[in-house]
């Protein structure tokens, strides 16, 4: 079982509605979350981080945590075109001595003009 | 700020060739990593580096060897290209995992014939 599952869409929805990506992890000792973003042909770059349970605003973003169903999302308020991307969480854990990050798959997401 | 710097963009190999993939960073950042990215695996982790003269293996290292001799650079060699390494390699760095984000360059797109 990988350590974070993403359902990886496609998602497609229309200029100003609310968007909502989620993923699940596996191991509870998880404590910090990340959601990176992805346009076409380039590098993700981070959106938001958060650590541990609890909700984390960030302008039309807020990213969420409830450990309890060891259960992460991502809302995008008043989507726009230019958020019409992939978005991937992760999670760091520790592996073979070191920390390493392991990402989900990704959702890809158009918003519609 | 040039950030984490990829070259080549793109390439084309044949089955059994070999090459080296460049990958450089001016932020002084101690951790370095190389993912694939390939359509439904998403991004997985290939080789990692904590710092100058140390390296490990991540999720899927066979085929692919590294050294890091500075902490700026950071090169993934491919020994003898098969076509199942045809794939999206990003390179990515971090002052501190898990509490720093990690930056990524815009990748090298590999097409093994």
């Amino acid at each position: 079982q990988k350590e974070v599952e993403q359902d990886p869409g496609p998602l497609s929805v229309p200029e100003g509605a609310i968007v909502s990506l989620n993923c699940t992890y596996s191991n509870s000792a998880f404590q910090y979350f990340m959601w990176y973003r992805q346009y076409s042909r380039k590098g993700p770059e981070l959106l938001m981080y958060t650590y541990s349970s609890g909700n984390k605003e960030d302008g039309r973003f807020t990213a969420q945590v409830d450990k309890s169903s060891k259960y992460i999302s991502l809302f995008i308020r008043d989507s726009q075109p230019s958020d019409s991307a992939t978005y991937l969480c992760a999670t760091p854990y520790s592996g073979a001595g070191s920390y390493q990050l392991t990402f989900g798959k990704g959702t890809k997401l158009s918003v519609i003009p | 700020n040039a950030g984490v710097t990829q070259t080549p963009k793109f390439q084309v190999l044949k089955t059994g060739q070999s090459m080296t993939l460049q990958c450089a960073q001016d932020m002084n950042h101690e951790y370095m990593s190389w993912y694939r990215q390939d359509p439904g695996m998403g991004l997985r982790l290939i080789h990692y580096s904590v710092g100058a003269g140390i390296t490990d293996q991540g999720e899927v290292p066979n085929g692919y060897n590294v050294s890091r001799s500075t902490t700026e650079d950071f090169p993934l060699r491919l020994l003898s290209a098969a076509p199942s390494q045809t794939s999206v390699y990003f390179c990515a760095s971090s002052r501190q995992i898990p509490n720093s984000p990690l930056h990524f360059g815009n990748g090298t797109r590999l097409t093994v014939t």
